[in-house]
């Protein structure tokens, strides 16, 4: 099973469109997550971290069910420049904090 | 955020060349580095990580013969692909650990290996 699963999509939604993107991951002793934001041929950049209370910056949301063992990012008023590949990552002290990345879902914005 | 640079940031070459990448963290110390494999359409993989000062830490199934790792300072790392093959061509990507705690990374901007 992999450490990190997610819907690999293609998401394709209207500017304006409200859009959500979950991921689950199998280790239950993870500890921190986070969603990252690639575009095509570049480096992933973090988009933001995952707290357990969950947490907002601007159009986006983050949120996390620890006992589901998944996490969520929520896109609202979707702008054309938000098309790219999201990525969740999941880090444990039990693995030696490496990043394990999901394969990411690919989002494309429509004018 | 902190800015890690990597070179080249694209190669093409011959099969059975060696290729040099390095990478640099530009404004902080990074003790550990991490060096990462992206084929295209799939998630990035982690191939090793390398600490400042001693041998890496390669994951299981990357050789270490193949992809030579040196971490000679606390602000370069390099990986050389040696006697590259087509197969060895993808997206390889380093990030540096930051001053502000183990689960920080910032990645550099990729090199893509094309192997003739």
């Amino acid at each position: 099973r992999k450490e990190v699963e997610q819907d690999p999509g293609p998401f394709n939604v209207p500017e304006g469109a409200t859009v959500a993107f979950n991921c689950t991951y199998s280790n239950s002793a993870s500890q921190s997550f986070f969603w990252y934001r690639q575009d095509c041929r570049k480096e992933p950049k973090l988009l933001m971290s995952v707290y357990s209370s969950g947490n907002e910056d601007g159009r986006f949301t983050a949120q996390l069910n620890r006992a589901s063992q998944y996490i969520s990012l929520l896109i609202r008023d979707s702008k054309l420049s938000d098309s790219a590949t999201y990525l969740c990552v999941v880090t444990s002290t039990n693995t030696g904090n490496q990043f394990y990345f999901g394969t990411g879902t690919s989002l494309t914005v429509i004018p | 955020g902190a800015v890690v640079s990597q070179h080249p940031s694209r190669v093409i070459c011959k099969s059975g060349t060696s290729v040099k990448i390095e990478c640099r963290s530009l404004d902080f110390q990074a003790t550990t580095m991490f060096w990462y494999r992206q084929f295209p359409k799939k998630s990035l993989m982690l191939m090793a990580t390398s600490n400042e000062g001693s041998k890496a830490t390669y994951e299981q199934g990357v050789e270490k013969d193949k992809f030579l790792i040196n971490h000679a300072s606390l602000t370069l790392s390099t990986l050389t692909v040696t006697s590259a093959h087509p197969e060895d061509s993808s997206f390889y990507i380093c990030s540096a650990r930051g001053t502000g705690g183990i689960n920080e990374q910032f990645f550099g901007p990729g090199t893509r290996l094309t192997v003739l």
